[in-house]
């Protein structure tokens, strides 16, 4: 099974801050990797896919990017409404896997 | 609109059974594949299972935890997918979702999710 690790596992940041999320692969995954934004209480959104590929609807403020086995998830200007869990996902091969998460929490 | 709505969580005993569906509207189901996706009560997120489209014969994976004891399947007539779990334990207590995957030249996962369904398992 491809195991994937995110660092940190939280961090808390301002508003206006750049955060940056990173997520590793215990092997290479060419460019199958997707980023997911989860608020409490409620399911998790598509972000990124295709490593850095926006989903429609998602504010160009989130980015991707990486290669092989180390990936990151990039916000630019934290926002009061970025304040979640995020989450990476791999989708080379069967079992699918996540990371644990990082939650962004307000400084 | 893409809309994907669970039912059929419940509290069951352990051993027993149940069955979620997830309906869902504004696109042909039979298209695209589908997964379910789970989450225990204060954890990450747990891939159940896979269901590919028509073209690739709806071929399914399933996670080593639940293989042999969930069965994903889909109604298109009913635009439904759902899930059968069977021999259920206190580790499949979690938030359910059904989750539709993009296509974008190439398929990619975690397009389109649910509101999920909670399924408890104790005595």
């Amino acid at each position: 099974d491809i195991q994937m690790t995110q660092s940190p596992y939280s961090l808390s940041a301002s508003v206006g801050d750049r955060v940056t999320i990173t997520c590793r692969a215990s092997q290479g995954i060419n460019s199958y990797l997707a980023w997911f934004q989860q608020k409490p209480g409620k399911a998790p959104k598509s972000l990124i896919y295709k490593i850095s590929s926006l989903q429609s609807g998602v504010p160009s403020k989130f980015s991707g990017s990486g290669s092989g086995t180390d990936f990151t998830l990039t916000i630019s200007s934290l926002q009061p409404e970025d304040f979640a869990t995020y989450y990476c996902q791999q989708y080379q091969g069967y079992p699918l896997t996540f990371g644990q998460g990082t939650k962004v929490e307000i400084k | 609109e893409v809309q994907l709505v669970e039912s059929g969580g419940d509290l069951v005993q352990p051993g027993g059974s149940l069955r979620l569906s997830c309906a869902a509207s504004g696109f042909t189901l039979s298209d695209h594949y589908m997964d379910w996706v789970r989450q225990a009560p204060g954890k990450g997120l747990e891939w159940v299972a896979t269901i590919r489209n028509r073209d690739n014969r709806y071929t399914t994976e399933y996670a080593a935890s639940v293989r042999g004891r969930f069965t994903v399947s889909t109604d298109d007539s009913k635009k439904s997918l759902y899930l059968q779990m069977n021999s259920l334990n206190t580790d499949d207590t979690a938030v359910y979702f059904c989750v539709r995957a993009g296509f974008d030249n190439a398929w990619y996962v975690g397009g389109v999710w649910g509101q999920g369904t909670t399924v408890t398992v104790s005595s």
